[in-house]
């Protein structure tokens, strides 16, 4: 079965630009997840939907970081415009809210680097 | 508020050492569950193991084994006879009550030496 799906695995961009990040979950799940990964403040989470409505999107850092989820097969993360800080690893994760587990399965992530 | 402690930052051991990752979690919600995932250099998250905080009962994985104790709130993995492949970084991470994030703890880096 295949995993989370994400693309870019790697984007590099100059600051001021937007940068979309995709996200594919895993078949059947209807919880979806965005986390960043930095040295500094380790795993945080930016987002998460179920069945593709954002539920809490506290972690969003700033009015520049947006996040959609049209259908449960496609999710985006919208940076505009870019900044240096952005530069981070961003992954996606997506669970099943109807079993019990509630284990959150992660893509391999994009490593987002901003000039 | 969940918190979840890994105090150990890198641990370097020889192969065929054993070793063991610390975890310490703080919640006041009855029901959570706990997990390990590992970071390898590659960079992805890879799930190891889920425990509720209702079965106490200790896990065993081939080399990989967990140690659950409500008592001292304490979920530690242990590697047997460690391999140069189990080098990576190992995350613990708490799931409780309603809320649906894993709150993780800061991860420790395991280096196996050949």
């Amino acid at each position: 079965d295949a995993g989370v799906i994400q693309s870019p695995r790697h984007e590099v961009t100059e600051m001021g630009q937007e940068v979309t990040l995709r996200c594919k979950p895993i078949s059947g799940h209807n919880s979806l997840f965005w986390y960043r990964q930095t040295m500094m403040r380790g795993l945080e989470l930016l987002i998460y939907f179920n069945n593709n409505v954002p539920i809490d999107d506290s972690g969003m850092p700033e009015d520049r970081f947006s996040a959609k989820m049209p259908n449960a097969s496609f999710s985006t993360l919208k940076i505009q415009p870019s900044e240096p800080r952005d530069s981070a690893v961003y992954f996606c994760a997506s669970s099943s809210l109807f079993l019990s587990t509630d284990t959150q399965y992660f893509g391999p992530g994009t490593r987002l680097t901003v000039l | 508020a969940q918190k979840v402690t890994q105090a150990q930052t890198e641990i370097s051991v020889v192969e065929k050492e054993d070793v063991t990752l610390d975890c310490v979690y703080e919640t006041r919600d009855t029901t959570y569950y706990l997990f390990w995932y590992k970071q390898p250099p590659s960079g992805e998250l890879v799930f190891l193991i889920r425990r509720n905080s209702f079965d106490e009962q200790n896990e065993i994985s081939g080399r990989y084994s967990w140690n659950f104790q409500k008592s001292t709130s304490s979920f530690n993995f242990t590697i047997t006879a460690s391999q140069v492949v189990d080098s990576a970084v190992y995350f613990c991470a708490l799931l409780s009550g309603s809320a649906r994030q894993l709150t993780f703890g800061s991860g420790t880096q395991l280096t196996v030496l050949p």
